[in-house]
């Protein structure tokens, strides 16, 4: 089983509609980062959050320490969302474990 | 630099030929991460450096790949005899310093093997 689990795997949306990405994951972290991957493979980090909710524009991220999941929700979505979400976790080291990612649609 | 860099974006490989991929972190970055994505696979972590030292090469897949960073800045990681196993993106990210801060990342090494 790996560390960290992302569902769904994959997801269509249309424009406009709210989207909720979820991750989970099984070891004890001292922060969770949500990262996005454009179909030209560049990776830019959205969030990393350890406690609580974050809020970037139309992107909001919570996170639940006790029950080792997080959120990723995208209100408003647009064809530009289109990308692969990924979830990595830190859990005492400096490395990061990554989740498979979810792979975005969002059709006009 | 503005952001991360690493060259080449693409390389293709003969089997058996040694590679050197570069990364150069953002400016005042003392932590550098490579990790690695496969067709089809997520990312996986394969060392990281503080400063010029790698306290955790856990991640690198065999004995055939090694990494140094000179000056706190520039990183190479290096394959020698490549197989058509290391064909993946390479990529590179640096943070200002270590625990929880926002790592940046490079646009990757897309490396073919064939």
């Amino acid at each position: 089983k790996n560390e960290v689990e992302q569902s769904p795997q994959n997801l269509t949306a249309q424009e406009g509609e709210f989207i909720t990405i979820n991750c989970s994951y099984s070891v004890g972290i001292s922060a969770l980062h949500w990262l996005q991957q454009h179909p030209g493979g560049g990776i830019v980090s959205l969030f990393m959050l350890s406690s609580g909710k974050k809020k970037h524009g139309r992107l909001i991220a919570t996170i639940n320490i006790q029950e080792k999941h997080s959120s990723l929700h995208i209100t408003a979505s647009h064809p530009r969302d289109s990308a692969v979400y990924i979830c990595a976790v830190r859990s005492g080291s400096e490395k990061l474990v990554f989740g498979k990612g979810t792979k975005l649609t969002v059709n006009p | 630099g503005a952001g991360v860099s690493q060259s080449p974006s693409n390389k293709v490989t003969e089997k058996g030929k040694d590679v050197e991929l570069r990364c150069d972190p953002i400016s005042g970055h003392t932590a550098l991460y490579w990790y690695r994505q496969s067709l089809g696979q997520g990312l996986e972590f394969l060392i990281y450096f503080q400063g010029n030292s790698a306290p955790d090469k856990s991640g690198l897949p065999s004995d055939r790949f090694s990494a140094e960073r000179t000056g706190g800045s520039v990183s190479t990681l290096t394959i020698q005899r490549t197989q058509q196993e290391d064909s993946a993106v390479y990529l590179c990210a640096s943070s200002f310093d270590f625990g929880n801060t926002e790592a940046f990342f490079g646009q990757g090494t897309r490396l073919t093997v064939v």
